[in-house]
C-alpha cells in the first residue's frame, strides 16, 4: 500500500490569492496525480506530476492556474492560482502502484474561497 | 476517449437488504475497473478491483463486483447492508498501458443512504 499524506486538510481563502497543496508519499512512487473534486462532482483528473520535468495537464487544466512542482519521487505539490469561488473544491494526491495495479488516495484538502 | 456511468445518483436501502450498484464503462480494449467508496470527510478506498481472471471479484467489507464484457458493466454488490455502509461509491475505470497508464475516470458516483 501507500500513506499519503496532504496538507492542509482544509483552508478558507480569499478570492485572488493561491494556495499550495503539499503531497507527500510513505515510499518512492513513479507515478503521482492531481485531481480535483467539485462540490457534488464526481472526481476529475488535473494532471500527472512528472518528476524532473514539467507536469502532463489534461484538458481544461492549464500551468498558469495549477502549476505543479515534482522535485523528486515522494513529493509534490499543487497550487491553486489566483483563486475565484469557482475553484472551490476538494483537491486530491493520488499515486498508482504499478505492482499492484492501485490508485491510493490522499485524505483531500478542502479548499473554500471567499 | 474512456468514460464511465453510474446511472443512480442516490440510493436508498434498509438496513440487512441487498444492494447493487450499476456501472457501466466505455472503453476500447480490457479495461482495469475500480470501485471505491468515500465516506463524508473521507479519501477514497478501494473497495474492490478487475483487471482479468475470474469476472466475479470480492473485495473489502463483503463487496463482490461482477464484470460482465458483453455488458460494458461492472456492478456492485451486497447481500445485506450495514448502516455503515452508508457513503459515497464511485466506480473508475484505468488504462492498460500507453501514454494514459494509472489515469482514472471516475463516473458520477452514487450516494447510499441506509435506513435502519
Amino acid at each position: 500500500s501507500a500513506v499519503i499524506s496532504q496538507k492542509p486538510s482544509r483552508d478558507i481563502c480569499q478570492r485572488g490569492t493561491s494556495l499550495t497543496i503539499q503531497c507527500q508519499v510513505d515510499s518512492q512512487v513513479t507515478m503521482m496525480f492531481w485531481y480535483r473534486q467539485q462540490p457534488g462532482q464526481s472526481l476529475t483528473l488535473i494532471a500527472t506530476a512528472n518528476q524532473g520535468s514539467e507536469a502532463t495537464y489534461e484538458s481544461g487544466f492549464v500551468i498558469d492556474k495549477f502549476p505543479i512542482s515534482r522535485p523528486n519521487l515522494t513529493f509534490s505539490t499543487l497550487t491553486v492560482s489566483n483563486m475565484s469561488p469557482e475553484d472551490s473544491s476538494i483537491y486530491l494526491c493520488s499515486v498508482y502502484r504499478v505492482g499492484v495495479t492501485e490508485a491510493f488516495f490522499g485524505q483531500g484538502t478542502r479548499l473554500t474561497v471567499v | 476517449a474512456q468514460s464511465v456511468t453510474q446511472p443512480d445518483i442516490h440510493i436508498t436501502v434498509s438496513e440487512g437488504a441487498s444492494l447493487e450498484l450499476r456501472c457501466n464503462y466505455s472503453y476500447g480494449a480490457t479495461p482495469y475497473l475500480f470501485w471505491y467508496v468515500q465516506s463524508p470527510g473521507q479519501g477514497l478506498q478501494l473497495l474492490l478491483k478487475y483487471f482479468s481472471g475470474d469476472t466475479l471479484v470480492q473485495g473489502i467489507k463483503g463487496f463482490e463486483a461482477e464484470f460482465k464484457r458483453s455488458q460494458s458493466s461492472f456492478n456492485l454488490r451486497k447481500p445485506s447492508v450495514h448502516w455503515s455502509d452508508a457513503a459515497e461509491y464511485f466506480c473508475a475505470v484505468g488504462d492498460a498501458g500507453g501514454t494514459s497508464y494509472g489515469k482514472l475516470t471516475f463516473g458520477q458516483g452514487t450516494i447510499l443512504t441506509v435506513h435502519p
